[in-house]
């Protein structure tokens, strides 16, 4: 099973701030990493596919890159709305997810 | 506009079954894989199953292979998961999923979801 693990696990920021997560695999997943954002009490919102292809709606604040075994999810100046919970998420082997970062408000 | 609609959750005692249905509307159901993924209380998120469109092939995580089933009504557009020997590790969210891709082909990523139904195992 290939393992995805986030980093940090918090991170405190304020609204304008540059927010940027990691996302790192046990093995190579190629470019099969996804990302979403997810708020309390509400499902996974489908942010990023493939490594760095926005998905349907997502602000241009949002950009994913990497490939192999090192992601990163950069949010370019944070928004009040982006304060969430974001997962990353692989499909190169079978399909699994990291643990989270969470991004708070400082 | 995409709608999933997950029902059928609730509390069960361990050992104890639950069929859960998600209600797809808003794009042609049988051209998409669906999958089930579930979320325990303030966890992280776990995928259980998925069912490739014309519902010919199922997938199931290990943590639940022999345990629950996954099918499609497609003339219903509605997506099941029969849950049966259930354990307290399984108390969760249970969210449906659609993929991306009309193949029918699971692309295991997930463009839509549904709210999710809540499913806890306590006696």
């Amino acid at each position: 099973e290939i393992v995805l693990t986030q980093s940090p696990a918090t991170l405190s920021l304020s609204p304008g701030e540059r927010a940027t997560l990691s996302c790192r695999a046990s093995q190579s997943v190629s470019s099969y990493l996804t990302w979403y954002q997810q708020k309390p009490g509400q499902a996974p919102r489908l942010l990023i596919y493939d490594a760095s292809n926005r998905a349907t709606g997502i602000p241009a604040r949002f950009s994913g890159s990497g490939s192999g075994t090192d992601f990163t999810l950069t949010i370019s100046s944070l928004e009040p709305e982006d304060f969430a919970v974001y997962y990353c998420q692989q499909r190169s082997n079978w399909l699994t997810f990291g643990g989270g970062t969470k991004v708070e408000m400082k | 506009e995409v709608l999933l609609v997950e029902s059928g959750g609730g509390l069960v005692q361990p050992g104890g079954s639950l069929r859960l249905s998600c209600a797809a509307s808003g794009f042609t159901f049988s051209n998409f894989a669906m999958t089930w993924v579930r979320q325990a209380p303030g966890k992280g998120l776990e995928w259980v199953s998925a069912i490739s469109g014309s519902g010919d092939s199922t997938y199931y995580a290990d943590s639940v292979k022999g345990r629950f089933t996954i099918s499609r009504d497609n003339s219903k557009y509605t997506l099941y998961l029969q849950m049966n020997s259930l354990r307290a590790e399984d108390t969760a969210i249970y969210y449906c999923a659609k993929d991306p891709r009309d193949s029918g082909s699971w692309y295991k990523y997930f463009d839509y979801w549904g709210q999710g139904t809540l499913v806890t195992v306590s006696s």
